[in-house]
């Protein structure tokens, strides 16, 4: 069975620090990879997309994430958080092969202290 | 384009009783997800439809259900509530739910209270 792990259950961070969440999924096969973020009070929404090609993905406010198949990794990085970047970032995997099935991991809740 | 729409946005339920909740897709979508967010457990995959048929099932009893309209509208049930299914449910479509890649659009979801 599909699996996603987060590394991180919460991470404090200062203005203008930089940022890495972990990210592993277990499975076999191939794989499409998320990052998604809520904000205190707003819906889920993409941040960023890994479907093929080149593995380092940017995506919207200048985060990246950076897919290693051999580790079956895909973590997500900003080299300088902004206070508006406190949220809840998961992590999702889905198969390719099972249609729209995406399996989320638990969540890293990223404050950002001013 | 109009985004996800669910209702209603806030319901308070007790024990042993039923709720339906619905799930308006993106125009054009027409496969609909549904996930349970919980503090303890997170994003729980609940069901998939596309185009009126359940794709895929998560790990949740029988008292969850759902079902797809031809608009592609869904709603999902729950029967015999427990204290338990308090969470926000949300709905997340698709364009066309193939192999191909797709990104979920997410809805604000549903915030269920059971008393």
């Amino acid at each position: 069975a599909q699996s996603v792990s987060q590394h991180n259950h919460h991470v404090i961070l200062s203005e203008a620090a930089s940022l890495e969440l972990g990210c592993n999924y277990s499975y076999g096969g191939t794989v499409n990879l998320f990052w998604y973020v809520q904000y205190p009070g707003q819906h889920l929404q993409l941040l960023l997309k890994y479907f093929s090609g080149d593995p380092l993905v940017k995506g919207i406010k200048g985060f990246e994430a950076e897919f290693i198949k051999s580790k079956f990794s895909f973590n997500l990085r900003k080299p300088s958080v902004q206070w508006s970047d406190t949220a809840e970032y998961f992590c999702a995997v889905n198969a390719k092969t099972s249609y729209d099935k995406v399996i989320f991991g638990p969540g890293t809740s990223l404050s950002v202290i001013p | 384009k109009a985004g996800v729409t669910q209702t209603p946005r806030y319901l308070i339920k007790t024990r042993g009783q039923q709720v339906t909740l619905s799930c308006s897709p993106i125009s054009g979508h027409r496969s609909v997800s549904w996930y349970q967010q919980t503090p303890g457990q997170g994003l729980q995959f609940l069901f998939e439809y596309f185009s009126e048929t359940q794709r895929n099932k998560g790990n949740f009893p029988g008292r969850f259900s759902g079902r797809q309209f031809s608009n592609s509208r869904s709603e999902m049930n729950v029967s015999t509530l427990e204290l338990g299914d308090s969470a926000l449910y949300l709905c997340a479509s698709s364009a066309d739910g193939t192999r191909n890649p797709n990104e979920q659009f997410f809805g604000p979801g549903t915030r269920l209270t059971v008393l």
